[in-house]
């Protein structure tokens, strides 16, 4: 089974550029999260799928950051237009719970990010 | 607001023996997961070893165990016989437990993360 993929797993881009970062989640996981770990500091939640919809999106810094996942499916963060203090790793993890049981969130392998 | 805190930035072992990575954490709930998270160099994150918070057993897997003190808000992870694979950055996070109410449940608050390095 394919675990958590992202796309691209590097990117440099000028400041005032746009950029999309992609992940695919494990086939079939309906929660769907973005993290983001700035140089140096801890790994901080963005925001929460649940299959199409936004469950939680109080980690997304400003309005330059857009979330989408159509069809449930795979899910796209666009950062337009960039600027220096998004860089960074940008990860996407993906789970699915049965019922009040929580499982284990899966990680891909991050995409880092880096705006000059 | 839950927080993490990890207060080894790095540590180092020799291969074979034993080593204790720290965190401590902050959170007025009573229901809540805790994790601990190994990301070698350049690969994906994976879990190492979880504690549901109403389980007064610590939770062992093969080499990794911790030590869960609940009411010091503290949640050590212990390494046996370390091992050269074992280099990774390890991070602790928490997750509010499913009955702790609010709409993200799955979401994790991460600490700074350790850089462990075993050396041969």
């Amino acid at each position: 089974e394919a675990g958590v993929t992202q796309f691209p797993s590097h990117s440099v881009i000028e400041k005032g550029q746009t950029v999309t970062l992609r992940c695919d989640p494990i086939s079939g996981h309906d929660n769907l999260y973005w993290y983001r770990r700035v140089m140096g500091k801890e790994i901080k939640f963005l925001l929460h799928f649940v299959k199409e919809s936004k469950q939680d999106e109080s980690g997304m810094p400003n309005n330059r950051f857009l979330a989408e996942r159509t069809g449930g499916t795979y899910s796209t963060l666009k950062v337009q237009p960039a600027e220096l203090e998004d860089s960074g790793v940008y990860f996407c993890a993906s789970s699915q719970y049965k019922g009040v049981l929580n499982t284990e969130a899966f990680f891909g392998q991050g995409t880092r990010l880096t705006v000059v | 607001a839950q927080t993490v805190t990890q207060s080894q930035p790095e540590m180092s072992v020799q291969e074979a023996e034993t080593v204790t990575l720290s965190c401590t954490y902050d959170t007025s709930e009573n229901n809540y997961y805790l994790f601990w998270y190994k990301q070698p160099p350049s690969r994906q994150m994976i879990l190492v070893i979880r504690q549901e918070a109403y389980k007064q057993q610590n939770a062992t897997e093969n080499r990794f165990s911790v030590n869960f003190q609940k009411a010091a808000k503290s949640f050590s992870l212990k390494i046996s016989d370390s091992q050269l694979g074992d280099t990774a950055m390890y991070f602790c996070a928490f997750m509010r437990g499913y009955n702790a109410g609010g709409t993200s449940y799955g979401k994790l608050t991460f600490g700074q993360g350790t850089i462990l390095t075993v050396h041969p």
